[in-house]
């Protein structure tokens, strides 16, 4: 299995909005609506963000989005705050097992 | 409140044999799959495996089969997860977590830093 492909490096200014993509197959992203975001800051352990391709767990803002077409999830975030800056990986369920994407840094200009 | 604490890193030798530990709390511990996720360092996040404490279903990346054993005492709370033989590219950070489903992992431990030098 491999990796699911996120872009290496996406940047917004403060109040912009940034989409991440996360391509995969049909056999992980296209095949189930099992997708998560979470995200790292430096040091720290990673937080869910999104789950089930669109759902925010409880206490994460809304500026947070997913949304998925085909092989494709993108997690959008509006109104990019200082604190947004982070690595952001998806994660996909593949049946018997689940894989993360490579992870996206965002830098927040 | 939900913890998942993970036991205190750990130096080895290449060759050496090592179980690190991930304790839950303030959950049905039986009922949410626990999860073990590497990063190397400078690296991203790899799923390695999963297991469910109410019936010891193990799920496995087929990256990591063979290479790591995951294991988990309901008696205790704790979940775990162990090599027979480390290797110098064993050395990263481990985190557990818990989900409902094995990609979402909503509560991670904070980490287990194993380090595998001659």
């Amino acid at each position: 299995q491999s990796a699911l492909t996120q872009p290496r490096s996406v940047s917004g200014s403060p109040g912009q909005s940034v989409t991440i993509s996360c391509t995969g197959t049909s056999s992980d992203v296209g095949g189930y609506d099992y997708v998560s975001w979470y995200q790292q800051h430096p040091g720290k352990a990673p937080k869910l963000m999104i789950y089930d391709v669109i759902k925010r767990p409880s206490g994460v803002p809304d500026r947070f989005s997913g949304s998925k077409s085909g092989n494709t999830a993108s997690l959008t975030i509006s109104g990019l705050q200082a604190e947004d800056e982070a690595d952001y990986y998806c994660c996909s369920y593949a049946g018997s097992y689940t894989v993360f994407g490579g992870g996206t840094k965002l830098t927040v200009l | 409140e939900v913890q998942l604490v993970q036991s205190g890193a750990e130096v080895k030798k290449p060759g050496e044999s090592l179980k690190i530990s991930c304790k839950g709390s303030g959950y049905n511990f039986a009922s949410y799959w626990i999860g073990w996720v590497r990063q190397m360092p400078g690296k991203g996040l790899e799923w390695m495996g999963v297991i469910f404490p109410g019936d010891f279903d193990t799920r496995y990346s087929p990256s990591f089969q063979g290479q790591v054993t995951i294991s988990v005492d309901k008696s205790i709370r704790t979940a775990y997860l162990q090599w027979s033989s480390l290797k110098a590219s064993d050395s990263a950070m481990y985190y557990c977590a818990k989900g409902f489903r094995s990609d979402n992992l909503d509560y991670w431990g904070q980490g287990t830093l194993v380090t595998v030098s001659s």
